[in-house]
C-alpha cells in the first residue's frame, strides 16, 4: 500500500532562516504529491502538488518542492521563512484506491 | 467563489449518541471526501463519494456512515459515539476525471465526546 513519511515532527527555526520539510513516498503506483498547510486555528489549505513534467514546483506564499524520484523525495523548501509560517505542515499522495494519504505532519514554530 | 463549507463548527455529544456532519463542496466539484484528523496526526481517510456512490472506504467501523445527495452535498453520520471519536472531521470536495484530481478542504466540525 502507498505510504508517505514526514522525518521531523517539529522544527523550530528563526525568522529568515531556510526551511526544508522531508517527505518520502512509498515505491508504486501514479506519482501524485501534494503539500498543505494548516495555520492555527484555520483549514487545510494547498500549499502545491506535483502529477508529471518539472520536478521543481513553485507554490503559494513562497514555497517550493521538489521532485526527485530516485529518492522517492518531494521535500518542501522556502528560502527565508517568516513568523506567519508558523503552522503544521502535511505531505499527502493518493493510494491505488484514490484515497488521499496524509503523512504525519510536522510542525514549524518560526521565532521572531 | 465559496469554498467548502461545513456544519457545524463544533459539538459535544456524550458516549453512546449520534451525530451527522454536514458538508458542501465547492461549486462544481462533484467528489466529497470525509477526514478524521485526530490532535498531533495527519488526517485519516474516511469516505468518499462521487456522483452520489460510495466511491472508497477507509478502515472505520460500520458505526460511521455517509451519504451524498443530487445537489453534492454530504452527510457524515456517526452512531453509538465513543470517546475515541473526538477529533477533527474533514470534508474535501474535488472534481474527479480531470487527471490531476486535487482535493480541496473545509474548516471541519470539531467533535467532543464525553
Amino acid at each position: 500500500a502507498q505510504s508517505v513519511s514526514q522525518h521531523n515532527h517539529h522544527v523550530i527555526l528563526s525568522e529568515a532562516a531556510s526551511l526544508e520539510l522531508g517527505c518520502n513516498y512509498s515505491y508504486g503506483g501514479t506519482v501524485n504529491l501534494f503539500w498543505y498547510v494548516q495555520y492555527p486555528g484555520q483549514h487545510l489549505q494547498l500549499l502545491l502538488k506535483y502529477f508529471s513534467g518539472d520536478p521543481l514546483v513553485k507554490g503559494i506564499k513562497g514555497f517550493e518542492a521538489e521532485f526527485i524520484k530516485s529518492k522517492f523525495s518531494f521535500n518542501l523548501r522556502k528560502p527565508s521563512v517568516q513568523w506567519s509560517d508558523t503552522a503544521e505542515y502535511f505531505c499527502a499522495r493518493y493510494n491505488q484506491g484514490g484515497k488521499l494519504i496524509f503523512g504525519q505532519g510536522t510542525e514549524l514554530s518560526v521565532k521572531p | 467563489d465559496a469554498g467548502v463549507t461545513q456544519s457545524p463548527t463544533h459539538l459535544i455529544k456524550t458516549r453512546g449518541q449520534q451525530v451527522t456532519l454536514r458538508c458542501s463542496p465547492i461549486s462544481g466539484h462533484k467528489s466529497v471526501s470525509w477526514y478524521q484528523q485526530v490532535l498531533g496526526q495527519g488526517p485519516q481517510f474516511i469516505f468518499q463519494y462521487y456522483e452520489k456512490e460510495e466511491r472508497g472506504r477507509g478502515n472505520f467501523p460500520d458505526r460511521f456512515s455517509a451519504r451524498q445527495f443530487p445537489n453534492y452535498s454530504s452527510e457524515l453520520n456517526v452512531n453509538a459515539l465513543l470517546l475515541g471519536d473526538s477529533a477533527l472531521y474533514l470534508c474535501a470536495s474535488s472534481r474527479p476525471g480531470t487527471g490531476e484530481e486535487t482535493q480541496y478542504f473545509g474548516p471541519g466540525t470539531r467533535l467532543l465526546v464525553l
